[in-house]
């Protein structure tokens, strides 16, 4: 049971142009909602999260978007550089159940010159 | 500086035996997790602990074993390697609590053969 369910699988984007990864979930407890890039021979990390009670949270050139009614969130980065090439996740959670996350399948960015 | 390893990095073993993965963290966190990376499939969480003696199942949890005997430490063991566990293997952390950023480790990469 995949509660969170993440697309595109693969993305490709021209440096400057804007990078929309999109994320939908099931549970309506979940209240926590992170995004995590990683690298390719790293781990994971938190890159920003946002929790329901705003529809938007930006940090530099990465914006998340919530839409609480359609149970939907999305990361946009704009401006995309090379450098932000990498696999991003999204996440949820019910933070009663002390931060276990559950994962989206991940987005494969190549943003290209 | 506090940090979370992963030992070892890499590891090749034959199907039946028996393999341990260690992870350890030096931020105290009272919440470790393990998870497998695998394409298609994101992370998933294999076994998680809140702390110190206690242990809980994730989703992907057969096969495979932690024990939480100090703060810093939870090893995974995989009882008999099976060829389906060819998988990299990241450990993570959380301090719970207010704090839902889980912090991860760089990751085992694990072959059966």
């Amino acid at each position: 049971q995949q509660q969170v369910k993440q697309s595109p699988q693969s993305l490709i984007v021209q440096k400057g142009g804007i990078s929309i990864i999109n994320c939908a979930y099931e549970n309506t407890a979940f209240d926590y909602f992170p995004w995590y890039q990683q690298f390719p021979g790293k781990g994971p990390a938190l890159l920003i999260a946002i929790r329901p009670d705003v529809s938007e949270k930006k940090e530099g050139r990465f914006t998340i978007s919530f839409n609480k009614s359609a149970k939907q969130f999305s990361l946009h980065i704009m401006d995309s550089q090379p450098g932000d090439s990498a696999t991003y996740f999204c996440a949820a959670t019910n933070t009663g159940t002390a931060s276990k996350l559950t994962f989206g399948t991940g987005t494969r960015l190549q943003v290209t010159l | 500086d506090a940090e979370i390893t992963q030992s070892p990095r890499h590891k090749i073993t034959e199907t039946g035996r028996q393999v341990t993965l260690a992870c350890h963290q030096t931020w105290n966190h009272n919440n470790m997790f393990w998870y497998r990376q695998d394409l298609g499939h994101g992370l998933r969480l294999i076994h998680y602990s809140y702390g110190v003696q206690d242990t809980n199942k994730g989703e992907v949890s057969d096969g495979y074993s932690v024990s939480r005997s100090n703060t810093e430490d939870l090893p995974l063991t995989l009882e008999s390697a099976a060829s389906s566990q060819t998988s990299v293997y990241f450990c993570a952390s959380s301090a719970g609590g207010s704090s839902n950023e889980q912090f991860f480790g760089p990751g085992t990469r694990l072959t059966v053969l």
